[in-house]
């Protein structure tokens, strides 16, 4: 599976929309990009998936560059509770069943 | 419908003891994952079973520890002999299938402390 980078922590405000870069630019034709989350203390939380069309879910938006080369997950209204590690992992389709977690983005959504 | 449900949440267990960590899969979730977390670290791929078989254990130490899906009843992954650097929290998912429109639900975990 392809590499990805992420900064390592970031700030929002709360209520702004939060905006977390991912490169992948070694991703191949059949990579899916994945983003889960990390709330302290539990299990990671899948948010949204994507191969190269931008989606939408009730939980965030997934921005992927016409190169697939990076992508933006966007949470439109941050609050409190969206403070966690955000992880994007690049997944191959098919039966490839790992996920390859890196250290991912600490978001921390501020008052 | 309970998600992923891991027990117990947290262990401790001195040196040289056996820790056995069990994970019982969503309902109707016959692919079970575990994971590691070491302190600081991202989670890493341990294991990846279904009912009675290890499918991939290429994440597994080679040594002490070791992992089942039986036909009836939760995943156990078991620690023997434990060591402090096997403190960790250690969190396991289910799903449906291996395909990506099969997500996977984590479980809270079992934060196993090593004394």
């Amino acid at each position: 599976d392809a590499k990805t980078t992420q900064p390592t922590s970031m700030d929002c405000a709360e209520g702004r929309a939060a905006n977390l870069p991912c490169n992948h630019s070694t991703i191949s034709g059949n990579e899916y990009v994945y983003w889960y989350r990390q709330i302290h203390s539990q299990g990671p939380q899948y948010i949204i998936h994507g191969l190269k069309n931008n989606e939408t879910n009730e939980m965030a938006s997934l921005i992927i560059t016409e190169d697939r080369k990076s992508s933006t997950l966007i949470l439109p209204h941050a609050t409190l509770r969206d403070t966690a590690v955000y992880y994007c992992i690049v997944r191959s389709g098919g039966s490839n069943y790992k996920l390859t977690f890196g250290k991912g983005t600490l978001l921390t959504v501020n008052p | 419908n309970a998600g992923v449900m891991q027990n117990p949440r947290h262990l401790v267990r001195r040196r040289g003891q056996e820790a056995r960590l069990r994970c019982s899969p969503m309902k109707g979730h016959s692919h079970v994952y575990w994971y590691r977390q070491l302190p600081e670290e991202g989670l890493k791929f341990m294991v990846y079973l279904q009912k009675e078989n290890i499918i991939d254990e290429s994440g597994m130490p080679k040594e002490r520890f070791s992992a089942e899906f039986p036909k009836e009843g939760p995943s156990i992954l078991r620690i023997q002999q434990v060591v402090r650097g096997d403190s960790a929290a250690y969190f396991c998912a289910s799903s449906q299938g291996t395909e990506r429109v099969y997500g996977y639900t984590f479980g809270s975990g079992t934060r196993l402390t090593v004394v």
